[in-house]
């Protein structure tokens, strides 16, 4: 059965450092695309980025560019999502996903998401 | 980018009606669309991928069509468990959202 373990929920002050984890299981971590996805109190679906943990390949949505780094350590099946400097503004819920590829497109994966996360709640607050 | 627009924001509908929900995209995006359903505190999951083929184990009552920049989602006969949010995604150039629908009870 293919499982995504997230990390559980987190309370942080503005300006503090944080990593979250999503554990992989019963499948071959390597061989899918993980994905986090954002959700803002109330509001909808946000991609943040996508890494391939076979190579560490990693894109990231513009919108978020610079703000996260995606990581993973495929020796334990693990990807990470990790902020150096939260805001308040980061309060959310953070899903990781993976991808179901059904192509690529010169390097790019292409696919919906089959399978998520039960997702890791961040509360950034003074 | 590519944005994608969804209506109505929210849907009031009675169990056994039929439920359309429509997604355009601002350019063409062939069939690279999935629907969500995402209820509160939970994850969401799919049902639609490739515009209209339906996921593993989803009810057949949930059906996908359209292609280009826009498409449909129906619920033939709405159940109390259909009651949720849905949201559409893009997937031929990296990923985006829809801001998502909410079926409620009428």
């Amino acid at each position: 059965e293919v499982q995504l373990v997230q990390s559980g929920a987190e309370v942080k002050k503005p300006g503090e450092s944080l990593k979250i984890s999503c554990k992989g299981s019963g499948y071959s971590f390597t061989s899918y695309w993980i994905g986090w996805v954002r959700q803002m109190p109330g509001k909808g679906l946000e991609w943040m980025g996508i890494i391939y943990p076979g190579d560490s390949d990693t894109r990231y949505s513009p919108s978020f560019q610079g703000q996260v780094t995606i990581s993973a350590d495929k020796s334990i099946s693990t990807a990470y999502l990790q902020w150096s400097s939260l805001k308040a503004s980061d309060t959310a819920m953070y899903y990781c996903a993976r991808l179901s590829v059904i192509t690529m497109v010169q390097g790019v994966p292409r696919g919906p998401i089959d399978y998520w996360g039960q997702g890791t709640l961040v509360t950034v607050s003074s | 980018d590519i944005q994608m627009t969804q209506s109505p924001s929210t849907l009031s509908a009675s169990v056994g009606d039929r439920v359309t929900i429509t997604c355009r995209a601002s350019q063409s995006i062939s069939s690279w669309l999935a629907w969500y359903q995402q209820k509160p505190g939970k994850a969401p999951k799919l049902l639609i991928y490739k515009a209209s083929s339906l996921e593993s184990g989803v009810p057949s009552r949930f059906s996908g069509s359209g292609s280009g920049t826009e498409f449909t989602l129906t619920i033939s006969s709405l159940q109390p468990d259909d009651f949720a949010t849905y949201y559409c995604q893009q997937y031929n150039s990296l990923w985006t959202f829809g801001q998502g629908t909410k079926v409620e009870i009428k």
